[in-house]
């Protein structure tokens, strides 16, 4: 089945700790993005990604880093520099970077400090 | 960003048609209108997205208003499968990258 998978679905940081969240897709897509959601809120753009080896920020990322050496994955790693990583963190893809795609979403990463 | 405006929450009984309303009076000639919903603990699902002509596809109908400055999502027999928060989304010229997701609209479905 062609999709987008997360893993893993639950995560613990130590103070201090970076962490890292796979994201992998095998739909062919160029684009992917990372999101935050916070309890109640709406999401919040991260990073994205418009082509293998070229990727940029969203509106909140102080304290996470990404790579895109690969088509089909997009690591986000939360830093210790992130004072506040307590989230739900959503991994999308779609066809290409264009107002008239969709996006396809993973089932989330629900991170938590220890 | 383009912003929305939706109801905090709506209620409906099952087997019966759902209007969600959305606003988005500042919409530009080129945005698309597009609607996510999303279940609890998962990740947001396409429902439906379109540019100024209605849509229609085996989730939900997508009714644009002439002006472009409102829509409607319709779901025609709600189910208890649809209890979802909606998300109205407008998707400008640079792509998915500047889409807001809002709160949305609470659907819950009485049965």
């Amino acid at each position: 089945d062609g999709g987008i998978t997360q893993s893993p679905k639950y995560l613990f940081r130590k103070e201090g700790q970076n962490v890292t969240l796979s994201c992998e897709q095998n739909l062919n897509h160029d684009a992917m993005y990372w999101y935050r959601q916070d309890p109640g809120q709406g999401l919040r753009l991260i990073y994205y990604s418009q082509i293998v080896n070229d990727f940029q920020k969203g509106d909140i990322a102080e304290g996470y880093s990404v790579s895109r050496e690969k088509k089909e994955s997009f690591p986000l790693t939360v830093t210790s520099a992130q004072k506040n990583p307590t989230a739900f963190y959503l991994c999308a893809s779609s066809r290409k970077d264009s107002p008239n795609e969709k996006l396809f979403f993973g089932s989330g990463t629900q991170l938590s400090v220890l | 960003d383009a912003k929305t405006t939706q109801p905090n929450s709506m209620e409906s009984n099952e087997e019966e048609p759902v209007h969600l309303p959305c606003n988005h009076s500042t919409i530009s000639g080129t945005d698309y209108i597009h609607w996510y919903r999303q279940l609890p603990s998962q990740g947001p699902e396409y429902v439906i997205h379109g540019l100024t002509s209605n849509v229609n596809n085996r989730m939900a109908s997508l009714a644009i208003a002439e002006d472009r400055k409102s829509s409607t999502l319709i779901l025609h027999r709600a189910t208890l499968r649809d209890a979802a928060v909606y998300y109205c989304i407008l998707c400008d010229q640079t792509g998915a990258n500047n889409l807001f997701f809002g709160t949305g609209t609470r659907l819950t479905v009485i049965p």
